[in-house]
């Protein structure tokens, strides 16, 4: 089974500043894939960005951008210039080539400050 | 395009109760499947149903269980309804079942068991 990891509960930015979200994963699968999700208080799951472990340019969405590094097992999500709507929780998932269902690290909450 | 919409929001019910929750999702959209989110477990997978066939199990007891019908909306069941019950149980769609396809979420329905 898939395992995912992220190692930081909590994180706090200040608008308009970075953060970086870190997660590792565990698989012994060649061909995957690798997601983050936002979720604010409204609820819903909202895909951030996706990646493809046969691609080696690091995927970009706008602000969001993310670090892969198939070797370490390392998926990192960078915010860039903050904004308060980006107060959320964060979750890493990964869904194997073969696979059926995403597994999803614990999640990071984010909170922007004013 | 109209999002994956759950239905009801919120429910409360008591123990040994049993409990149907709803999921419309994404027009185009043929593959549902259900996870549960709670605070101590995080986001694990129930089910996954691809032209009203169950695919896949997630590893939940007998009383968890769903159907799809033939427009892809999707119902979960649960019966003898438990405490440990109470949860935020997601909806997600996609156009198939294979893995490169993304995962679109609904805004989930809060399930509180008394």
């Amino acid at each position: 089974a898939q395992t995912v990891t992220q190692s930081q509960p909590e994180m706090s930015v200040q608008e308009a500043e970075t953060v970086t979200l870190s997660c590792t994963y565990d698989t012994s699968e060649n061909n995957y894939y690798l997601f983050w999700y936002k979720q604010p208080p409204s609820r819903q799951m909202i895909l951030v960005i996706r990646q493809e472990a046969y691609k080696q340019q690091n995927a970009t969405e706008n602000r969001f951008s993310v670090n892969f590094q198939k070797a370490a097992k390392s998926f990192s999500l960078k915010i860039s210039d903050s904004q308060l709507g980006d107060t959320a929780m964060y979750f890493c998932a990964f869904m194997g080539a073969n696979d059926y269902k995403l597994s999803f690290g614990a999640g990071t909450t984010v909170t922007v400050r004013a | 395009k109209a999002g994956v919409t759950q239905t009801p929001r919120y429910l409360i019910k008591t123990r040994g109760q049993q409990v149907t929750l709803s999921c419309s999702p994404i027009s185009g959209h043929r593959s549902v499947s259900w996870y549960q989110q709670t605070p101590g477990q995080g986001l694990q997978f129930l089910f996954e149903y691809f032209s009203e066939t169950q695919r896949n199990k997630g590893n939940f007891p007998g009383r968890f269980s769903g159907r799809q019908f033939s427009n892809s909306r999707s119902e979960m069941n649960v019966s003898t309804l438990e405490l440990g019950d109470s949860a935020l149980y997601l909806c997600a769609s996609r156009t198939g079942p294979s893995s490169n396809q993304p995962q679109h979420f609904g805004d989930g329905t809060r399930l509180s068991i008394l």
